[in-house]
């Protein structure tokens, strides 16, 4: 089975610092996809980056970036120049093949940040 | 646009109540998704629809009951509820359900309707 582990319950990051927001994920697939979700308060899910299995080079996305490090099964988040609105929890989730070849995502628990000003 | 929109935003509901909750994108997604998220959780998945055939039930309670009626509308019936069905239900669609890479792999998901069931 799958799994996605987000070992940061929280963080506390002073505005305009960058921040790294750590994911590792297990699974015997070769081609898999990693991606990175914003909640805030509000509660939509907001895609921020994406990453796959193949891509040779690390996902960038304005502000965002996915250090993918494949032999160590890791997907960390860097967010650069934090901002206030950053605050929100952040969620690493893996592209899982279902049956009948439809896809389910499989989340990690989650990493609250917040951005002090 | 990556817009998926979901009505109402905030229900209240008794246990003999029937109530529906509607998503809709205009993407040209042909795979659309229900989640339930308690609070402090990730996101569970309930049900995939693709190409509006119901492909993946995860074994959700039958009080709860999908509906695609066509494929940019998805409906979630409500009946015979129970207070821990209380939580945040996330619609999400996507390109495809199978396939590599950003384009059809990705879902985007909509506000979510915070549902109190009392």
């Amino acid at each position: 089975a799958q799994k996605i582990t987000q070992t940061q319950p929280g963080m506390f990051v002073q505005e305009k610092e960058a921040v790294t927001l750590d994911c590792t994920y297990d699974t015997s697939d070769q081609s898999y996809g990693l991606f990175w979700y914003k909640q805030p308060s509000s509660g939509e899910m907001i895609f921020l980056i994406y990453q796959g299995s193949y891509d040779e080079q690390n996902a960038t996305e304005g502000r965002y970036s996915l250090n993918f490090q494949k032999a160590r099964k890791s997907a960390n988040l860097v967010i650069s120049a934090s901002q206030l609105g950053d605050s929100a929890m952040y969620f690493c989730a893996m592209r899982e093949e279902g049956w009948k070849g439809a896809q389910k995502l499989v989340f990690g628990q989650g990493t609250r940040l917040t951005i002090n000003p | 646009d990556t817009e998926v929109t979901q009505t109402p935003k905030h229900l209240v509901m008794g246990m003999t109540n029937k109530k529906s909750l509607k998503c809709e994108q205009h993407m040209g997604h042909r795979a659309m998704y229900w989640y339930k998220q308690k609070a402090k959780k990730p996101p569970e998945l309930m049900f995939v629809y693709s190409y509006e055939k119901l492909s993946i039930n995860e074994s959700v309670p039958s009080r709860f009951s999908p509906e695609c009626p066509n494929s940019s509308l998805l409906n979630l019936h409500l009946h015979a509820l129970q207070p821990e069905d209380s939580a945040l239900y996330l619609c999400a669609s996507s390109f495809r359900t199978s396939g590599v890479g950003k384009f059809s792999d990705t879902q985007y998901f909509g506000p979510g309707t915070r549902l109190t069931v009392l």
